[in-house]
């Protein structure tokens, strides 16, 4: 079974400032990561994953990710948010096998950009 | 117009009535997914389908059942709703045949049970 974990629900930072949101994971199979954003009273859209290759992902709207397989984890990074950039981000894995395309997903984190 | 849509976007329903969520989607893919959103819980599967013959339970399909009428329609029904089941809803398309694939998602159905 896999799980994932992100370590904050709620991270304040103001407009300009390099911002991180944490994702752990659990699996004991190999995983495919994701994260997606969710911007208010939308749907989820991709944001950038990780298949294989590269461990650093990069994304849409200037995020980028880093896989690190020893602490099995998959934070997001952005070096300069915007206010625009305020929304709930929501990491995600899927297991290499099955092949069901099922994603399990993180409790979310609200970045919230303030001026 | 999205290329997945919802309806209805709203619903406020009384404990023990019966609801469907409906689905449709122009992407022309096989794959739908019915996921629940709870605050602090991230988002769960309910159902999920490869295609109209093909339909399967996800974590936490008691309370729910589904019906994919075609290609591009895929219901969610609650027989009797109960207070528990306030949620918001999202259906989800994919055309990837393995896992590493993306979701599309619609715009979601708040669901509130008195």
């Amino acid at each position: 079974a896999q799980s994932v974990t992100q370590l904050d629900s709620q991270v304040p930072v103001f407009e300009e400032a390099p911002v991180e949101l944490r994702c752990n994971y659990s699996s004991s199979v190999s995983v495919y990561l994701f994260w997606y954003v969710q911007y208010p009273n939308q749907g989820l859209q991709l944001l950038l994953k990780y298949l294989s290759g590269s461990t650093l992902v990069k994304g849409i709207n200037g995020f980028e990710a880093e896989f690190n397989k020893s602490q099995t984890s998959f934070h997001l990074r952005k070096p300069s948010v915007h206010i625009s950039d305020t929304a709930e981000y929501f990491c995600a894995v899927s297991p290499y096998s099955g092949n069901t395309g099922k994603l399990i997903f993180g409790q979310g984190t609200t970045l919230q950009v303030k001026p | 117009d999205a290329d997945v849509t919802q309806t209805p976007r709203n619903r406020i329903t009384k404990t023990g009535k019966r609801i469907m969520l409906e689905c449709s989607q122009t992407k022309g893919h096989d794959r739908m997914y019915w996921y629940r959103q709870d605050p602090g819980l991230g988002l769960q599967l309910i159902y999920y389908s490869f295609d109209v013959k093909d339909i399967n339970k996800g974590e936490i399909s008691d309370g729910y059942s589904v019906s994919r009428q075609a290609q591009a329609k895929f219901s969610l029904s609650l027989e009797s709703a109960i207070p528990n089941q306030t949620a918001l809803y999202f259906c989800a398309t994919s055309d990837s045949e393995g896992p590493g694939g993306e979701l599309f998602f619609g715009e979601g159905s708040r669901l509130t049970v008195l």
